[in-house]
């Protein structure tokens, strides 16, 4: 079945850095989403990509829609405490009427002031 | 924030007790959608439902039921509680299969 594939799963960073995690399929998507989670409460939305090659920015975050189709890139520039978290990619199924999403494990972020 | 109520928000139950969690929504959206969130694991769906009394199993749906008699609530159903349930269950929805969805707060359940 479809996987992603995230990485690194884990990193410990010195705020002020910046900061680049990928999402990696074995078969194609067309859409990739971006969820942070931040400590104790649900996953929300930080960016959502539509079309391959597509490059969108929130705030101090990019992310990039491969041109594969089959991965994804979020970095975050000159990282601050508040960005500790887990950053979740996730993209639809191409099953049926009812798709669902699939998830990455996640890649959980510290900062370190 | 998406209006997205979960309820209980925390609950300790003991083993082969019965624990229905709520989810309502204010955002008329038709898909909602339970997740659990287990260290290791991530988020694992396990059930969803795309419109009233329309329901279907996730991917860990074992030991769980649900109900939608209404398009604002979902309710998860755990007829016989056990340690293994023991986890965070967030609820979500969705105006589109496939899509963009929203995350409610959390209920973090404890068996014990």
């Amino acid at each position: 079945g479809q996987q992603l594939n995230q990485s690194p799963q884990s990193m410990f960073i010195q705020e002020g850095e910046d900061v680049s995690m990928n999402c990696t399929s074995s078969s194609i998507f067309n859409t990739w989403l971006w969820y942070k989670q931040d400590p104790g409460e649900g996953p929300v939305l930080l960016i959502a990509l539509y079309k391959a090659g597509e490059l969108t920015s929130n705030g101090r975050l990019t992310a990039q829609f491969g041109i594969t189709r089959k991965d994804s890139f979020l970095n975050i520039s000159a990282s601050i405490p508040s960005d500790v978290g887990i950053y979740f990619c996730a993209g639809p199924t191409n099953a049926g009427n009812n798709r669902k999403l699939i998830w990455g494990l996640g890649t959980s972020l510290a900062v370190n002031p | 924030d998406a209006g997205i109520t979960q309820s209980p928000r925390h609950k300790v139950t003991e083993t082969g007790t019965p624990v229905t969690l709520r989810c309502h929504q204010t955002e008329n959206h038709r898909y909602m959608y339970w997740y659990r969130q287990d260290p290791g694991h991530g988020l694992r769906l396990i059930h969803y439902s795309y419109g009233v009394k329309d329901t279907d199993k996730g991917e860990v749906s074992d030991g769980y039921s649900v109900s939608r008699s209404k398009t604002e609530d979902f309710l998860l159903t755990l007829e016989s509680a056990t340690s293994s349930q023991t986890s965070v269950y967030f609820c979500a929805i969705s105006r589109t299969a496939g899509n963009t969805i929203y995350f409610g707060e959390g209920s973090w359940l404890t068996v014990v």
